[in-house]
């Protein structure tokens, strides 16, 4: 079974700083999808950026870019130049390649963003 | 845009009573997923469906139940609502090798 863990249950951090939100997740499977999913306070879920396995470039999305190293399943969030409308709850979630897009969440990390 | 509505974003039931919670997507996708959030646990998969009149159960099935008559609506029953089931409700719904879930905006349900 996968399991997808996040060490960091809650962050802060200063405007315009960079911050790293780490994951680590476990699985047997070669070929997978990695995401990083944000939801505001009393917001919609949206996702932020998705990682293909089999694709060795790290995904990048504006400000937002991931450090993905596969071998040690790996799979950090880089958020550069923070603004205050990136404090949400962070998930990291797992999905195998099939037919029913199911995806595996870890716990999550609360951001806040301070001016 | 891909729009998923949930019929309620507040929701107060009192123990015992039957609860429906209803999920509507537009963008005809065949996958739909009803999860459970709760602080330090995540998201937890209750249900969901590939296909009209098709459920398969999540990790967390018990106590729920679920009916998928319509290709764009999904609804997640709490037969007899307990204390322990006060929660805030996620319904997502996705297209087959999309590889991306689209959420609703959530239902926080309160059983007294």
């Amino acid at each position: 079974a996968q399991t997808v863990t996040q060490s960091q249950p809650e962050m802060s951090v200063q405007e315009a700083e960079t911050v790293t939100l780490s994951c680590t997740y476990d699985t047997s499977e070669s070929n997978y999808y990695l995401f990083w999913y944000k939801q505001p306070p009393s917001r919609q879920m949206i996702l932020v950026i998705r990682q293909e396995a089999y694709k060795q470039q790290n995904a990048t999305e504006n400000r937002f870019s991931v450090n993905f190293q596969k071998a040690a399943k790996s799979f950090s969030l880089k958020i550069s130049d923070s603004q205050l409308g990136d404090t949400a709850m962070y998930f990291c979630a797992f999905m195998k390649l099939g037919v029913d897009d199911k995806i595996i969440f870890g716990k999550g990390t609360r951001l806040h963003i301070l001016p | 845009d891909v729009k998923v509505t949930q019929s309620s974003r507040y929701l107060v039931k009192r123990t015992g009573e039957k609860v429906f919670l209803e999920c509507v997507q537009d963008m005809d996708h065949e996958n739909m997923f009803w999860y459970r959030q709760d602080p330090g646990l995540g998201l937890r998969l209750i249900y969901f469906s590939y296909d009209v009149k098709m459920k398969e159960k999540g990790d967390i099935p018990e106590g729920y139940s679920v009916s998928r008559e319509k290709k764009e609506r999904f609804s997640l029953i709490l037969e007899s609502a307990s204390t322990n089931q006060t929660s805030m409700y996620l319904c997502a719904s996705s297209a087959p090798q999309r590889n991306e879930q689209f959420f609703g905006p959530g239902t926080r349900l309160t059983v007294l």
